[in-house]
């Protein structure tokens, strides 16, 4: 079984609509990050959180918002989605550095979202 | 600016070339160094991390970091088809990574 997983896979919605996308993971990492990826423009990350009780904005944070709900799931939510939210979104977690972890992120397989 | 910059063109090259991928990056504060690759609808996985100047061997790859010019590097001998996928290069520090754009490069057998 893969370690961190998203749901869904791909994903098509209409302008205004509200989406969820959902990631979980068995490695037992506290740390946790949501990006999205647009060709040409790379991995910019949107909110990351480091337990389950810290949550902190990103790069890109406007039209979006997180629930870190348990140490092992945390979700992303658009509100209200636009087309120019179509993307590739990905999921990673990372341990925590000096307590058996360090920087490596694993990533999820992704989600595409397309908004029309 | 962004702090990793990537030309992202895409690279192709025939089986058995050496494959050559640059990074330049702007944040001095930036302490370890990644290099990420991504296959097709698939999620970025880690390929080489280094924390200091200098050229750190894995198989076939090698990555170079020279901090005094704040220049990444990957190398790839020998490159073979399954080497085909984008390749990502991230500096980290103050717990959080920053990605240049992402490189494609295409191995034709």
């Amino acid at each position: 079984d893969a370690d961190v997983t998203q749901t869904p896979r791909n994903r098509i919605t209409k302008t205004g609509k509200r989406i969820m996308l959902e990631c979980s993971q068995t490695k037992g990492h506290d740390r946790m990050y949501w990006y999205r990826q647009d060709p040409g423009l790379g991995l910019q990350l949107i909110y990351y959180s480091f337990d389950v009780k810290d949550i902190n904005k990103g790069e890109i944070s406007d039209g979006y918002s997180v629930s870190r709900q348990a140490q092992a799931k945390f979700s992303l939510s658009l509100e209200s989605a636009i087309p120019n939210q179509t993307a590739l979104y990905f999921c990673a977690t990372s341990g925590t550095p000096g307590y058996g972890g360090d920087n490596e992120q694993f990533f999820g397989p992704g989600t595409r979202l397309t908004v029309l | 600016q962004k702090e990793v910059e990537q030309d992202p063109g895409p690279l192709s090259v025939p089986e058995g070339a050496i494959v050559s991928l640059n990074c330049t990056y702007s944040n001095s504060a930036f302490q370890y160094f990644m290099w990420y690759r991504q296959y097709s609808r698939k999620g970025p996985e880690l390929l080489m991390y280094t924390y200091s100047s200098g050229n750190k061997e894995d198989g076939r790859f090698t990555a170079q970091v020279d901090k005094s010019s704040k220049y990444i590097s990957l190398f790839i001998r020998d490159s073979q088809p399954s080497d085909s996928a984008t390749y990502l290069c991230a500096g980290g520090g103050n717990n959080r990574l920053a990605f240049g754009k992402g490189n494609q490069v295409v191995v034709i057998p």
